[in-house]
Formats: structure tokens, sequence, C-alpha cells
């Protein structure tokens, strides 16, 4: 089955620095790769997502790049603020749509 | 905009006692999904639910747990005889015809005692 890598677990960045978040993934049959945010005790919530048909998405202050080539895929948010401080989960899906998580990135934005 | 709810948002239970974990999912949604998510830990996959019947589930998801869809609104899932790990958050979602994106409910928070 699909097997997903995420890394760092924590990322601690200042106001208004760029925050960068990898994963890789294992099945080159996956086609979807969302980003879901929780913050403390709340859902997750999708973000951003990607298709595999494309190579790089944005929306506002975040993005996200897929190599399809190497397996991974990437999310950057700029200019960070303190209420992007959540976890921030990686998935990867393929034909059954069932989303495999990334062990997800506690990332902490200090003012 | 709309939301899947679920209920109840915390429940305490003994172990060996069954529980009932209740979702409403998105109204025009026809693809249900329960995930369980170990403090601390990532969410991970238990079972899918299409047409009224169970379209995929996890090595997780054996023969304690159960899933129903009792009416045109309720997503039900029962585990019958709990234990100390089944402790967790427990997440509905539901998809779309797209089935890509997955909509989470706000959780059950679960604690077996």
């Amino acid at each position: 089955g699909e097997n997903v890598e995420q890394h760092p677990s924590t990322l601690s960045v200042q106001e208004g620095d760029s925050a960068v978040i990898k994963c890789t993934y294992s099945d080159s049959a996956s086609n979807y790769f969302p980003w879901y945010k929780q913050e403390l005790g709340k859902r997750p919530q999708l973000i951003i997502d990607i298709r595999s048909n494309v190579g790089e998405k944005k929306d506002q202050r975040i993005a996200v790049t897929l190599n399809k080539t190497a397996k991974h895929f990437s999310l950057h948010i700029t200019e960070t603020q303190p209420e992007d401080s959540a976890v921030y989960f990686c998935a990867a899906s393929g034909g059954s749509y069932i989303p495999t998580f990334g062990r997800g990135t506690s990332l902490i934005v200090h003012p | 905009e709309p939301e899947v709810t679920q209920t109840p948002s915390h429940q305490v239970t003994q172990m060996g006692q069954e529980v009932i974990l209740r979702c409403v999912p998105i109204s025009n949604h026809l693809y249900f999904y329960w995930y369980r998510q170990i403090l601390g830990q990532k969410v991970e996959f238990l079972v899918s639910f299409y047409n009224n019947e169970i379209s995929e589930k996890s090595e997780i998801f054996d023969d304690q747990f159960s899933v129903e869809r009792p009416d045109g609104s309720n997503f039900t899932l029962k585990i019958r005889s709990t234990k100390l790990e089944d402790s967790a958050m427990y997440f509905c979602a539901s998809t779309g015809d797209s089935q890509e994106t997955q909509y989470f409910g706000p959780g059950t928070r679960l604690l077996v005692l």
C-alpha cells in the first residue's frame, strides 16, 4: 500500500518567515495530494490540494509543488503569521480515493 | 457552508462496553468514512461506505467494529467491546462525486477506562 513520509515533525519559525514542509510517497499510482491544517482539538481542514497533472499550485500565501518523478510534494507558506500555527498533514491518494496521511508537522510561528 | 457533524463530542466508557459514534454527513455526499487519530499521531483510515455497504476497510477495522446508515442522514460507527487502545479521536468524513476532498467532522474523543 501507499506510504507517506513527512518532514519535519516540528517546525518553529519567526512571524514573517517562510515555512516549508516536505512529503514523499511510495505509490506511483497516487494522483491526488491534499494538505490539511489541524488546529488543536479541531477537525482537519483542507487548505490546498494538487493533482498529478499539475506541478505547482498557489493560493495567496500558500503553495504546493509536486515532483512526480521523485515522488515528493511540498507545502510552502510565506509571510507566516501566528494563526498559521497548527499541525499540517500531507496525504496521497490514488484510484481508491482513500488518503494515506503523513505523520504531521507541528508548525509554531513565534510573534 | 454545510459541514459534517458528529455526536457526542466526548465519550468516556468502561473497557468491554459498547459505544456508538454518530455522524451526519453533508447532505448531498455519497461516500462516507471513519478515521481515527490516536493522540499526537496521524489520522488513520478505518472504513469507507458507499451505497449502503462497506467499500473498503483497513486492518484496524476488525470484527469489533461495524458501521451503519440507519436512515437517510445518520452514519454510525459501533465498537462492540471497547479496549483501552480504542481510546482516540474518531473523525467521520464525507465526499461528493469527485471522492477526492474529504470533509471532516469535528470528531468524537473516546476515552476507554
